[in-house]
């Protein structure tokens, strides 16, 4: 049972323009989303984050929008830049055993054309 | 600061054989992951540690794959025997949690990408 979806597997967009990433999750119990950056042969790391009790949090160029009732997320990326390429993976995390478990979709490729 | 360190990069073994990975997690953490990442999926989460205490290993396959956490700082990971379905990215992760509910960063490794002929 695929928890987090992230149903484009892929993503090109120019330099400069909005990057418009999506993530589904099935399970309403989840306490916070993430977001991870991952390039090529390093392991993810920590982009963005949000609480299930708001709806958009920003960092920066980066902006994560959360909509429950749709259970739905989206990470904004303006304005693009060709560092941003890299795979994206939603990932949604829930407290379960005495810790927060992450659950990890299955990841956005984005390229940034310059 | 130095990152979490994992070692092999790149393992290739036979199936039956037995192999390992190293991890060496970010100085002061007390809290560490073992992952696996298959082609085209996201991390899954194998093992937790807290300290040298596996709180979770639910998601470990008992039969084959062992883990161990001497100490509270490094830790390995092992498959006896390997099958080709092993073959992915293993992925070592750690954070410094101090037990509450709140979502804690996690620092992941670069992985050891595992290649079982």
């Amino acid at each position: 049972d695929q928890q987090v979806k992230q149903n484009s597997p892929s993503l090109s967009v120019q330099e400069g323009r909005i990057s418009i990433l999506n993530c589904d999750y099935t399970n309403s119990m989840f306490d916070y989303f993430l977001w991870y950056k991952k390039y090529p042969a390093e392991g993810p790391t920590f982009l963005i984050s949000i609480s299930s009790i708001k709806d958009k949090n920003e960092d920066g160029r980066f902006t994560v929008f959360l909509n429950k009732s749709a259970k739905h997320l989206s990470l904004h990326i303006v304005p693009s830049q060709p560092g941003d390429s890299a795979v994206y993976f939603c990932a949604a995390s829930r407290y379960s055993g005495g810790y927060q478990k992450v659950t990890f979709g299955t990841g956005t490729k984005l390229q940034v054309i310059p | 600061e130095a990152g979490v360190v994992q070692s092999p990069r790149y393992k290739i073994i036979e199936k039956k054989q037995p192999v390992a990975f190293w991890c060496n997690p970010i100085s002061g953490h007390n809290t560490l992951y073992w992952y696996r990442q298959n082609l085209g999926q996201g991390p899954e989460l194998l093992i937790r540690y807290e300290n040298e205490e596996a709180v979770d290993d639910s998601q470990l396959p008992k039969d084959r794959f062992s883990a161990e956490r001497l100490k509270g700082v490094d830790s390995t990971l092992k498959i006896q025997p390997a099958e080709l379905g092993d073959s992915a990215v293993y992925l070592c992760a750690s954070s410094f949690e101090t037990g509450s509910s709140s979502l804690y960063e996690q620092y992941f490794g670069p992985g050891t990408r595992l290649t079982v002929t």
